[in-house]
C-alpha cells in the first residue's frame, strides 16, 4: 500500500495561467474525492468520483475548476485562468466503498501560489 | 446545512499534561465523525472514527475521543502530550456518499 500521492507538490504559476494537478488513489479505492484547504482553514470539499463518474460537482468553486477520472484510476483537477485567490492547498483522498464509514485517506497535497 | 465546529482555534499544553480539544457538530451531519491530525505542509492523517457502537474510542497514539449525542459533540483527548503532537488538528463529520465536513483546525501548541 504505497498510500495516496500527488503531482506535484507545489506549484507557482502567474495569474492567467491554467493549472493542473494529478491524483493517484490507493489503488484498491474506488471513490476519490478533491479538497481545497486555505491558511487558517479546515479542507473544503470541491468534488467526488466513484470509479470514473463524477458523482458530485456542485460544489466546485466556479466553472475555471473541472475535475477528470477517465478510467476510473488516477483523477486530475485543472483550473482555468487563475486567479491569485486559487493559493491555497489542493487535497486529494481515497476511499473504499467496501467499507461502512468509507474512510477517506488523504495524499499530501498539492501548494498552488498564484502570483 | 452540515457544520462542525472546533472551538478552540489554539490550545497552548505544558508537555506531559492531559489535553482536551473540542469539537461539536451538527445534527444535520451524518453521525460519521473523524479527528485528523495535520502535520506541517503534509497530508492529512487520521487519528480515530466513530461511526457506531461504544461512545469511547481509542485512536493512534494515544489520543481518544468521546461520542456525545446530547451535547452533539466528540472532544479528543490525550492524557499526556508530547513535544511530537504539536499539529493542527481537525474534526470532520459526514462520509459516506459525500465529502467530509471540516472544522476550521485547532493548533495544538506544546510548552517544554
Amino acid at each position: 500500500d504505497t498510500g495516496v500521492s500527488q503531482d506535484p507538490r507545489h506549484k507557482i504559476t502567474k495569474r492567467g495561467q491554467n493549472v493542473t494537478f494529478r491524483c493517484d488513489p490507493i489503488s484498491e479505492h474506488n471513490r476519490l474525492y478533491w479538497y481545497r484547504q486555505t491558511l487558517g482553514q479546515g479542507p473544503e470539499f470541491l468534488t467526488y468520483f466513484q470509479n470514473e463518474a463524477q458523482l458530485e460537482k456542485s460544489r466546485l468553486l466556479s466553472d475555471r475548476f473541472s475535475a477528470e477520472r477517465p478510467k476510473g484510476s488516477f483523477s486530475t483537477l485543472e483550473i482555468q485562468r487563475t486567479e491569485q485567490g486559487d493559493s491555497a492547498m489542493y487535497l486529494c483522498a481515497s476511499s473504499f466503498t467496501g467499507t461502512v464509514s468509507y474512510e477517506q485517506y488523504f495524499g499530501p497535497g498539492t501548494r498552488l501560489t498564484v502570483t | 446545512a452540515q457544520s462542525v465546529t472546533q472551538l478552540d482555534s489554539q490550545v497552548p499544553v505544558f508537555e506531559e499534561a492531559p489535553v482536551e480539544l473540542r469539537c461539536n457538530y451538527s445534527s444535520s451531519v451524518s453521525v460519521y465523525l473523524f479527528w485528523y491530525v495535520q502535520y506541517p505542509n503534509q497530508g492529512l492523517q487520521l487519528l480515530l472514527k466513530y461511526l457506531s457502537g461504544s461512545t469511547l474510542v481509542k485512536g493512534i497514539n494515544g489520543f481518544e475521543a468521546e461520542f456525545n449525542k446530547s451535547q452533539t459533540s466528540f472532544h479528543l483527548r490525550k492524557p499526556s502530550v508530547h513535544i511530537s503532537d504539536t499539529a493542527e488538528y481537525f474534526c470532520a463529520g459526514g462520509g459516506g456518499a459525500d465529502g467530509l465536513t471540516f472544522g476550521k483546525g485547532t493548533h495544538l501548541i506544546i510548552q517544554p
